[in-house]
């Protein structure tokens, strides 16, 4: 099922340029997260929201900045792209109640700068 | 800080091998433990967790405790598939609860 979804799926761009990736989710969570994975580090926090009003930074959030437009929708921005922002960028979503240990991932967005 | 460390791949098998990926942590207090796995072009789906000390996640055959003496959270499963070929990822929530800490990671090929 596809309760997250990212766009663009994957994207190339050259350096400096302002990229936007966007992230939607059906699940009615509060909390969102970004994330980027590259090989061989695993998976780094960017930045992450645990409501429409809230906004903190993660381990490497330098050159990124977010959006939280609305409780579904969070977006990643890159004001000026660099080749060291090549990566896998993942969105992922967490609740509050139940199942709230548990995030809940999109498919990724290949982004690749040159 | 707090942090994952799991033993670097790949770890390749044959189809009904027995599986080990080791998983050790650094955390202050009584973080929550998780195996997640990602499947080739997809995003990671939660495999396991476990809450507290000594308990035992499972799903899908695999299988983890809790061990807070040795602070690890060990992913074993006993007979392995081509279709668990993945990359598997260690990782710890801490009790303030902000974000997951992700290991790096073990990409995991079974033949058949």
């Amino acid at each position: 099922d596809a309760d997250v979804t990212q766009t663009p799926r994957n994207r190339i761009t050259k350096t400096g340029k302002r990229i936007m990736l966007e992230c939607s989710q059906t699940k009615g969570h509060d909390r969102m997260y970004w994330y980027r994975q590259d090989p061989g580090l695993g998976l780094r926090l960017i930045y992450y929201s645990f409501d429409v009003k809230d906004i903190n930074k993660g381990e490497i959030s330098d050159g990124y900045s977010v959006s939280r437009q609305a409780q579904a929708k969070f977006s990643l921005s890159l004001e000026s792209a660099i080749p060291n922002q090549t990566a896998l960028y993942f969105c992922a979503t967490s609740g509050t109640s139940g199942r709230k240990d548990e995030q809940f991932f999109g498919p990724g967005t290949r982004l690749t700068v040159l | 800080g707090n942090s994952v460390t799991q033993m670097e791949g790949p770890v390749t098998l044959s189809e009904e091998a027995f599986l080990t990926i080791n998983c050790t942590y650094t955390a202050t207090g009584y973080p929550s433990l998780f195996w997640y796995v990602q499947y080739p072009g997809e995003g990671l789906q939660l495999l396991l967790k476990a809450t507290k000390a000594d308990d035992k996640g499972s799903n899908k055959g695999f299988e983890a405790t809790y061990r807070k003496e040795t602070t690890s959270f060990h992913l074993e499963k006993g007979s392995v598939q081509v279709s668990d070929s993945a990359v598997y990822f260690c990782a710890l929530r801490n009790q303030a609860g902000t974000a997951l800490i992700f290991g790096k990671g073990t990409t995991l090929s079974v033949s058949s």
